[in-house]
């Protein structure tokens, strides 16, 4: 089955500086991948995804691009605001199935 | 309805009590999945349900665990003999299921808080 691994947490930034938050996966097939995000007090919501390899995925600032050579679907965003605030999930989805197996999820405190 | 609903969205319990949590999905998606989410913890799947197929159970932690979906639908889970390590939060998700123009992502409820004392 699939499987992820997450850098672990919390992740602390200062407003505007540098994300990066690696993901890396084990997967049969071609799956799907998927970062969810939960803010504080909130559900999980979906905040990109990419369906295949070189695909990259885009929202809010935020990117991630499928590398199916290095199994990694890191995210990043050139500057972060104290509204990111948020726990990070990465997932990859089966592509039989689509069934989602999500990583342990990085907290990300960005102070201003 | 319009999103995932779940049913009580809080819990609380004496060890040993059984439980139940509800889970209504989106109308017209036949995938059904729940996910345990432990305090600093990520997100543990429990159970996935497709249309009429066999579910995959493969994620229950025991057998004290288990779930069904009536009529392809709502779902409820329920645990038996609660143990504290039970507390968490039970997040239910939903989706079209494999095919029929699914992208892939899942629509999650507010999720059911549980705590057993």
């Amino acid at each position: 089955g699939n499987s992820v691994t997450q850098m672990e947490g919390p992740v602390t930034l200062s407003e505007e500086a540098f994300l990066t938050i690696n993901c890396t996966y084990t997967a049969t097939g071609y799956p799907s991948l998927f970062w969810y995000v939960q803010y504080p007090g909130e559900g999980l919501q979906l905040l990109l995804k990419a369906t295949k390899a070189d695909d990259k995925g885009s929202n809010k600032g935020f990117e991630a691009t499928y590398r199916k050579e290095t199994t990694s679907f890191h995210l990043e965003k050139g500057s972060v605001q104290v509204s990111d605030s948020a726990v990070y999930f990465c997932a990859p989805g089966s592509s039989n199935t689509g069934k989602l197996i999500f990583g342990q999820g990085t907290t990300l405190q960005v102070k201003p | 309805g319009a999103g995932v609903s779940q049913s009580p969205s809080n819990k609380v319990t004496e060890k040993g009590k059984d439980v139940e949590l509800r889970c209504d999905p989106i109308s017209g998606h036949t995938a059904l999945y729940w996910y345990r989410q432990s305090l600093g913890q990520g997100l543990e799947f429990l159970i996935y349900f497709q249309g009429n197929s066999a579910p995959d159970k493969s994620g229950l932690p025991s057998d004290r665990f288990s779930a069904e979906r009536t009529g392809g639908s709502v779902s409820t889970l329920t645990i038996q003999r609660t143990q504290q390590e039970d507390s968490a939060v039970y997040l239910c998700a939903s989706n079209l299921g494999p095919g029929q123009g699914n992208t892939g992502e899942l629509f999650f409820g507010e999720g059911s808080r549980l705590t057993v004392l």
